[in-house]
């Protein structure tokens, strides 16, 4: 099956600093991404469709200058969590829905997700 | 806006037994439902996908049915192993190919020996 990574899978940063998480589709393109985020017992949340070639979409309630999307190429899109706060400690996962040529199907495979915890 | 109700936090069973795991939609008529499998600190894995016009659909151990009438998809995995341990998650499509899901907070599984 198509596979999609995640990196890092674990970051550990001080309040106030960036970070960047990286989605990568290894075997297939994706022209969409998404972007969800999910906390302890929780369910995931979707925060943005990250689109290639043009701005990322966000979910109601998610800060697109908090959190930047850029979706570089049909393999890559990276979320930068920008001055990050202890509140923005969650694990994040991103997702693309498989594709076959010009064909779309409905499933979605999804990276492996980032640990972020921010001191 | 819609909602997804999976109604068991948890179920523990017995290996060999069948898990019957219940998702509940409101306001909305999803044109297909999907069940995904999550272990701990792993992003979900996508087991079966059932479209409105399907009543049940099975793999391998797995059988999902769809009733739209009553908004509700169950998903049964027979003979359960203790490897079939994980949060299984209900996600809705909201229309077409290659769209975000909406999910469910999930049921934990424990089958044990």
């Amino acid at each position: 099956g198509a596979v999609v990574s995640q990196h890092p899978s674990r970051v550990i940063c001080k309040s106030g600093t960036s970070v960047k998480i990286e989605c990568r589709s290894l075997d297939f393109q994706a022209t969409t991404m998404f972007w969800y985020r999910q906390f302890p017992k929780q369910s995931l949340m979707l925060m943005a469709t990250s689109n290639e070639g043009s701005k990322a979409t966000y979910e109601q309630g998610v800060e697109k200058d908090k959190f930047l999307i850029n979706h570089a190429s049909l393999t890559l899109s990276t979320l930068t969590v920008t001055s990050a706060h202890p509140e923005d400690s969650s694990f994040y996962i991103c997702s693309a829905p498989r594709t076959s040529g010009i064909r779309s199907y409905n499933e979605q495979f999804f990276g492996p997700g980032t640990r972020l915890t921010v001191l | 806006s819609q909602k997804i109700e999976q109604n068991s936090e948890a179920l523990n069973i017995q290996e060999g037994k069948t898990a019957t795991l219940t998702c509940n939609y409101t306001n909305y008529s999803p044109a297909y439902l999907q069940w995904y499998r999550q272990d701990p600190g792993r992003g979900p894995v996508f087991l079966l996908l059932i479209r409105e016009n399907e009543k049940e659909k099975r793999k391998e151990r797995l059988k999902v049915t769809f009733d739209t009438t009553l908004k509700q998809s169950l998903f049964h995995i027979t003979a359960s192993q203790p490897a079939d341990s994980a949060t299984y998650l209900c996600a809705l499509d909201t229309n077409q190919a290659g769209t975000a899901l909406i999910f469910g907070k999930g049921t934990t599984l424990s089958v044990s020996s």
